[in-house]
């Protein structure tokens, strides 16, 4: 199992250009969340799938952030354009069921760096 | 407001010390409570996971508890070790409708030798 998997790992870009970070669920799982995190906020859900159907996105900041899950296995998360203040780790994870179900599992993370 | 408090910030111990790491939340309806630990530069890992109904629930040296009328939470951990360095972050579930997780702002252990 390969677990989930991001990427980019780490993306360096100027502000107003467009970043796209990817996704790979767990095979299997059916919920996916995408979080951000950052020393002042600390770790923040930003929207979660269920069955690829986006559920609560209201974690997102704005306009500029979208979220995508054509397939069971693949997710993608949008900002456009970006901005300084986007600067994060973003994190995907995915589960079989929210709730009681201990088997969240997060990927590595994208560290995004807007200059 | 939907909150979740957690104390200390930081906090640094010697190995093999125990130590225990508080959450206090204000959250309804509530749905479960969850501890997970993150190392630097990685993803959260999941620790414990505990419904309304239960009190204690252990994981190797990790041991949370909880207590529902108070809304607190402890994770207490024994004979640390270097690898217990990390942040640990309480997170707790809330249902009304969708899912609601409200996390917390962790707290960032450092185990000496």
């Amino acid at each position: 199992d390969a677990g989930v998997i991001q990427s980019p790992r780490h993306e360096v870009t100027e502000m107003g250009q467009e970043v796209t970070l990817r996704c790979k669920p767990i095979s299997g799982h059916d919920y996916l969340f995408w979080y951000r995190q950052t020393m002042m906020r600390g770790l923040e859900l930003l929207i979660y799938f269920n069955n690829n159907v986006p559920i609560d996105d209201s974690g997102m900041p704005e306009d500029r952030f979208s979220a995508k899950m054509p397939n069971a296995s693949f997710s993608t998360l949008k900002i456009q354009p970006s901005e300084p203040r986007d600067s994060a780790v973003y994190f995907c994870a995915s589960s079989l069921a929210t709730g009681t179900s201990p088997t969240a599992a997060f990927g590595p993370g994208t560290r995004l760096t807007v200059l | 407001k939907n909150q979740v408090e957690q104390s200390p910030q930081s906090l640094i111990i010697l190995e093999g010390k125990n130590c225990t790491l508080q959450c206090n939340y204000t959250v309804s309806p509530f749905s479960n409570l969850r501890w997970y630990k993150q190392d630097t530069g990685r993803g959260p890992v999941s620790l414990t996971i505990m419904t309304f109904s239960e009190n204690t629930k252990s994981n190797g040296r990790y041991t949370a508890t909880l207590d529902a009328d108070t809304k607190q939470s402890s994770l207490h951990i024994t004979a640390s070790q270097l690898s217990d360095s990390a942040s640990y972050i309480c997170v707790v579930t809330s249902t009304s409708g969708t899912y609601k997780y409200i996390f917390g702002t962790g707290t960032r252990l450092k185990v000496l030798a």
